[in-house]
């Protein structure tokens, strides 16, 4: 089964509002959380970094201020993609690992659309 | 800067023959490197790994190469099946496998009946 939950698993919002993804390790803890997106026909781009308890490591060109990255517990880490607008419409994608960085198991995926 | 390619988008192969599809890298770091399925609205599903420690790994039907020296990797298929038919991606990352990973542009593998 699904060692990584993510949700929800689609999305429809309106221009401006906020909208938050969920990813879960459901049976270990995962000390880091990647946090993915990728446009139609094109490759995953890390967008961040996140540790449990610490702030999250953004990539270049990645707006921390719009994405807001929580972890704050060993199963939980929470993407927030603020003031939503249409260019932001992506399916995003969560990975999770352990402490020891043995495995890396990845979330189903959430297809943002925004109006 | 693209630092993991596959530069062939797309491959069509007849059900029970190879396929074999293609990664190049530039960074020169990697260290380890992994193979992933990915269906539309899905998240990739892994394949296979191999560490730049070893040249060659085999998991039943799936086979990566690595050449270093060539930084080039390789994804045997064999024999294809059509539920094989899907988007492959090779990723990479540095210093061992929870690392962020970094991947390549993906190739559509259809698996003609």
């Amino acid at each position: 089964g699904a060692v990584v939950s993510q949700h929800p698993s689609r999305v429809i919002c309106k221009s401006g509002t906020s909208v938050k993804i969920e990813c879960r390790s459901l049976d270990f803890q995962a000390t880091t959380m990647f946090w993915y997106r990728q446009f139609p026909k094109q490759s995953l781009m890390l967008m961040a970094t996140s540790n449990e308890g610490s702030k999250a490591t953004y990539e270049q060109g990645v707006e921390k201020d719009k994405f807001l990255i929580n972890h704050a517990s060993l199963t939980l880490s929470t993407l927030t993609v603020t003031s939503a607008h249409p260019e932001d419409s992506s399916f995003y994608i969560c990975s999770a690992t352990d402490r020891i960085f043995e495995k890396l198991f990845f979330g189903s995926g959430t297809q943002l659309s925004v109006l | 800067d693209q630092q993991v390619k596959q530069n062939s988008p797309s491959l069509s192969v007849q059900e029970g023959r190879i396929s074999i599809l293609n990664c190049d890298y530039t960074n020169s770091m990697f260290d380890y490197f992994l193979w992933y399925k990915k269906y539309p609205a899905e998240g990739p599903t892994f394949l296979i790994s191999i560490s730049s420690i070893k040249d060659k790994n085999e998991d039943g039907r799936f086979t990566v190469f690595l050449n270093k020296s060539a930084k080039h990797l390789s994804l045997h298929i064999v024999p294809s099946q059509p539920g094989d038919s899907a988007v492959y991606f090779c990723a990479a990352s540095a210093r061992g496998v929870g690392k962020k990973l970094t991947f390549g542009t993906g190739t559509r593998l259809t698996i003609i009946p």
